[in-house]
């Protein structure tokens, strides 16, 4: 089947501005995490959501940063008033039940802030 | 809290050479699972190879092997008749048994030389 999709696969925006980057998982996968990847850096969580619980947005950097998940499926990350530093590959990656099973990730959004 | 450390940013061996990457975590946890992956110039993370905490057999995954040392809380990955698709970058990822969060290293950059 399909694996995890993200759209746009770029983005350029100009700082201050509002971007929204989407998240389509692999259909039934319960679990759905977002990822910065800066430049030569490892992966910095952001938020993860999984099934109808509350998601755990421990990893969110700002009040500028938000995500959403409808009906348990495509996910939307939203940076408000983009800044710089937001300038990253942001990552999706989705699983199904049980701790052991891995992640599938999207190909990312490469996000530049000018 | 979780760490995963890799403490080497670049590595670089002969194509059909053996090369070992180093992944080393700090948890209280006894249940736990780690994570080898890829990811290579097109961004695409996939899933290298997988161990579980609790068994003491070391995995392997056709020319790919770790030496899980659960003591040491180490976690090496060897890669043996590299090839030059194996260039790219390989993270170290920990996640406990009761745990939502994956933690990622911050990745060894890997170039296969022909």
């Amino acid at each position: 089947g399909a694996g995890v999709s993200q759209s746009p696969s770029n983005k350029v925006t100009e700082k201050g501005k509002d971007v929204e980057l989407r998240c389509d998982p692999i259909s039934g996968h319960t679990a759905l995490y977002w990822y910065r990847q800066s430049l030569g850096q490892g992966l910095e969580f952001l938020i993860y959501f999984q099934g109808n619980s509350a998601p755990d947005k421990s990893g969110l950097p700002s009040d500028r940063f938000s995500a959403e998940r409808t009906g348990g499926s495509v996910s939307t990350l939203t940076i408000q008033r983009t800044q710089q530093e937001d300038s990253a590959v942001y990552l999706c990656a989705s699983k199904s039940g049980g701790v052991r099973n891995e992640q599938f990730f999207g190909p990312g959004t490469r996000l530049t802030v000018l | 809290a979780q760490t995963v450390t890799q403490s080497q940013p670049e590595m670089s061996v002969q194509e059909a050479e053996t090369v070992t990457l180093s992944c080393t975590y700090d948890t209280s946890e006894n249940n736990y699972y780690l994570f080898w992956y890829k990811q290579p110039p097109s961004r695409q993370m996939i899933l290298v190879i997988r161990q579980e905490a609790y068994k003491q057999q070391n995995a392997t995954e056709n020319r790919f092997s770790v030496n899980f040392q659960k003591a040491a809380k180490s976690f090496s990955l060897k890669i043996s008749d590299s090839q030059l698709g194996d260039t790219a970058m390989y993270f170290c990822a920990f996640i406990s048994n009761t745990g939502n969060q994956f933690y990622f290293g911050t990745g060894t950059s890997l170039t296969v030389i022909p």
